[in-house]
């Protein structure tokens, strides 16, 4: 069965840290997509990134990058410099081929304060 | 290009009351999703439809849940007699999916919150 775990309920940052968001996950599914998405007070989930089972690069979008690493079954989120529009509650997600990718499995989201 | 859009973004409801919620998806994304937050916790999925086929449904989606999605754009969501641990956020996503084995990003809208009194 599959499950995405966020053992961080919540962090809180001076602004200009840096932080890192944990994600462990479980499959038995040998293709699989991981998710991070960031659900800021509106309630809209804002998609952050996409990597699939076999690409175990790590990768960098400006202030983000993601650690992804089959060996621990992480895939981990580090905000660089954070900022107080970075608070929100982050979510990582799961999606398999056994289930056709047909949906999400979520974690219960870590929540990120930042303060100025 | 709007986005996801859902209507209403709130409904409270007497218990027993039924109750709908729509969707728009992206022009063009052939995959809708509903999915349900309860405070506290990540989206659990409740169903999805492919154009206008409802291909899968949770076990979280009892009896009393309706969804279609006619002609395959807009979608509806509907609780009948609703219950107090109907209370919830409902996300609905969309995504375009071109083959059955690549899964793209879905874009979520802003929900439906729904409180049952």
């Amino acid at each position: 069965a599959q499950k995405v775990t966020q053992a961080q309920t919540e962090i809180s940052v001076v602004e200009k840290e840096d932080v890192t968001l944990d994600c462990v996950y479980e499959t038995r599914d040998t293709t699989y997509y991981l998710f991070w998405y960031k659900q800021p007070p509106s309630g809209e989930l804002v998609f952050l990134i996409r990597r699939n089972s076999f690409d175990e690069q790590n990768e960098i979008s400006g202030r983000y990058s993601w650690n992804f690493q089959k060996s621990t079954s992480s895939f981990n989120f580090t905000i660089t410099a954070s900022q107080v529009v970075d608070s929100a509650v982050y979510f990582c997600a799961l999606s398999e081929a056994d289930t056709g990718f047909q949906k999400l499995v979520f974690g219960t989201g870590t929540r990120l304060l930042v303060s100025p | 290009d709007t986005g996801v859009s859902q209507d209403p973004r709130h409904k409270i409801t007497k218990r027993g009351q039924n109750v709908t919620f729509r969707c728009d998806p992206i022009s063009e994304h052939n995959r809708l999703y509903w999915y349900r937050q309860t405070l506290g916790q990540g989206p659990e999925f409740l169903t999805y439809f492919q154009n206008e086929a409802q291909l899968e449904k949770s076990r979280l989606l009892s009896d009393r849940f309706s969804a279609e999605r006619p002609k395959g754009s807009f979608s509806t969501l509907e609780i009948q007699r609703t219950e107090q641990g109907d209370s919830a956020m409902y996300l609905c996503a969309s995504s375009f999916e071109r083959h059955t084995t690549l899964n793209t990003e879905a874009f979520f809208g802003q929900g439906t919150r729904l409180t049952v009194v």
